[in-house]
């Protein structure tokens, strides 16, 4: 069963670099899957942030791809997510999410937890 | 980028009941739709995944339905443990960017 688990600090101030790690077990991050973060405002919808694959290839959302860096690291099986310039505009619950393909079709089967990172002074 | 829209946004029903949510696509996304249920303070669960195929361990009485861009979700006899939010997700954009739906909540009625 694979599990993730999101860690970082819970709060970050205005104009400064979030960061998040997040812990894989029970699979490896080297498989044949992408690994995604998504984050959800306090009362809001869900939106994707990016994801990268073992090879070290990234996607990321356009609106957020000039402030955003997503990492892995193979040997302690985690990778990261790096947001820059945040405003309170960035607060939000934070999830890592496990992205597959099957036939051809993508979808994210397995998530972390989440945790709230808020953007405050 | 591809919009979305999930309709109702919100929807009171019974124990028992059917329930369809709807969710339709800014354009044709074939049949790159997939169907997550969120309760308060959970990460998001995938029941549903290219339209019409369902999660294993999830129950036969989520059901969806659609392609290009009119998408269905339909509950056929609500349970208690369902009222919850349900967000569709669209995975047809390449390069990829993954939009959800804005969400529809389901409240006991």
């Amino acid at each position: 069963q694979v599990q993730l688990q999101e860690s970082g600090p819970g709060l970050v101030k205005p104009s400064g670099t979030l960061s998040l790690t997040c812990a894989v077990s029970g699979g490896s991050i080297s498989s044949s899957h992408w690994w995604n973060w998504v984050r959800q405002p306090p009362g809001k919808g869900l939106e994707w942030i990016g994801e990268i694959y073992h090879s070290g290839s990234t996607n990321y959302n356009p609106s957020l791809k000039s402030r955003v860096t997503i990492s892995a690291d193979k040997s302690k099986n985690h990778f990261s997510l790096k947001l820059s310039s945040v405003t309170a505009a960035d607060t939000a619950v934070y999830y890592c999410a496990r992205g597959v393909y099957t036939y051809g079709h993508y979808y994210f089967d397995y998530w972390g937890r989440g945790t709230l990172v808020t953007v405050s002074s | 980028d591809i919009q979305m829209t999930q309709s109702p946004t919100s929807l009171s029903a019974s124990v028992g009941d059917r329930v369809t949510i709807t969710c339709r696509a800014s354009q044709s996304i074939s049949s790159y739709l997939n169907w997550y249920q969120q309760k308060p303070g959970k990460a998001p669960k995938l029941l549903i995944y290219a339209a019409s195929s369902l999660q294993s361990g999830v129950p036969s009485r989520f059901s969806g339905s659609g392609s290009a861009t009119d998408f269905t979700l339909t509950i056929s006899s609500l349970q208690p443990e369902d009222f919850a939010t349900y967000y569709c997700q669209q995975s047809y954009s390449t390069p990829p960017e993954y939009t959800f739906g804005q969400g529809t909540k389901l409240e006991i009625k």
